[in-house]
């Protein structure tokens, strides 16, 4: 059974600031996305990564998927209240045909 | 509509009563999801149906019971929960076996008394 690990589980910064939240795994993933959740909604997709080293850029925000492919890292430049919420991710390995998700790291910005 | 519809948001129910949870989507997607997300504790799959067949059963007790009666519709009929299943039941859909993601809807926040 894949595991994900969520790192930090917490996190609480002002507006402005920058921000880098971790996502591993003992396990290779086939691909990995990134969810915000947002209170009282279901999580929304926010990138799919595939490709070991890949960069993937939203806005303010920057999506990397390590070498390996057992970890991956979401940075947040110049962050702003409206990117509070849950950060999730979830992986799929070469077998199976749905994704694990991890716990989370819950962002608080204030303003 | 678009997207994933949930219905209800909210739902009280008591041990012995039975109710059904309702999740609809629009986006032509040919796979649905039940999720459970409870507090510190990751998404749990709870099943999954493919072109309306049930494929995945995540060891989730009798007392959940999916229906999937077309493509854009599914059901989780409950019966005599226990109070550890309170939680946020998230329905998902998917284009099987592509990379998109999955479309969650809003959930139905669940508290059994």
């Amino acid at each position: 059974t894949q595991l994900l690990e969520q790192s930090p589980q917490f996190l609480s910064i002002q507006e402005g600031e920058n921000l880098t939240v971790y996502c591993n795994s003992s396990s290779v993933f086939s691909s990995l996305q990134w969810y915000r959740q947002e209170p009282g909604e279901g999580p929304v997709l926010l990138v799919t990564v595939v490709t070991g080293g890949e960069v993937k850029k939203l806005k303010r925000l920057t999506f990397q998927f390590g070498d390996a492919r057992k970890d991956s890292s979401l940075h947040i430049t110049a962050a702003q209240p409206g990117d509070t919420g849950l950060y999730l991710c979830a992986g799929r390995d070469n077998y199976g045909q749905n994704f694990v998700f991890g716990p989370g790291t819950r962002l608080s910005v204030l303003p | 509509e678009t997207g994933v519809t949930q219905t209800p948001r909210h739902l009280v129910m008591g041990m012995t009563n039975k109710k059904s949870l309702k999740c609809e989507q629009h986006l032509g997607h040919n796979a649905m999801y039940w999720y459970k997300q409870s507090a510190k504790k990751p998404l749990e799959l709870m099943f999954v149906y493919s072109l309306e067949e049930r494929v995945e059963n995540n060891s989730v007790p009798s007392r959940f019971s999916p229906e999937c009666p077309n493509s854009s519709h599914l059901f989780l009929h409950l019966h005599t929960l226990q109070p550890e299943d309170s939680a946020l039941y998230l329905c998902a859909s998917s284009q099987e076996y592509e990379l998109y993601g999955y479309t969650f809807g809003s959930g139905t926040r669940l508290t059994v008394v």
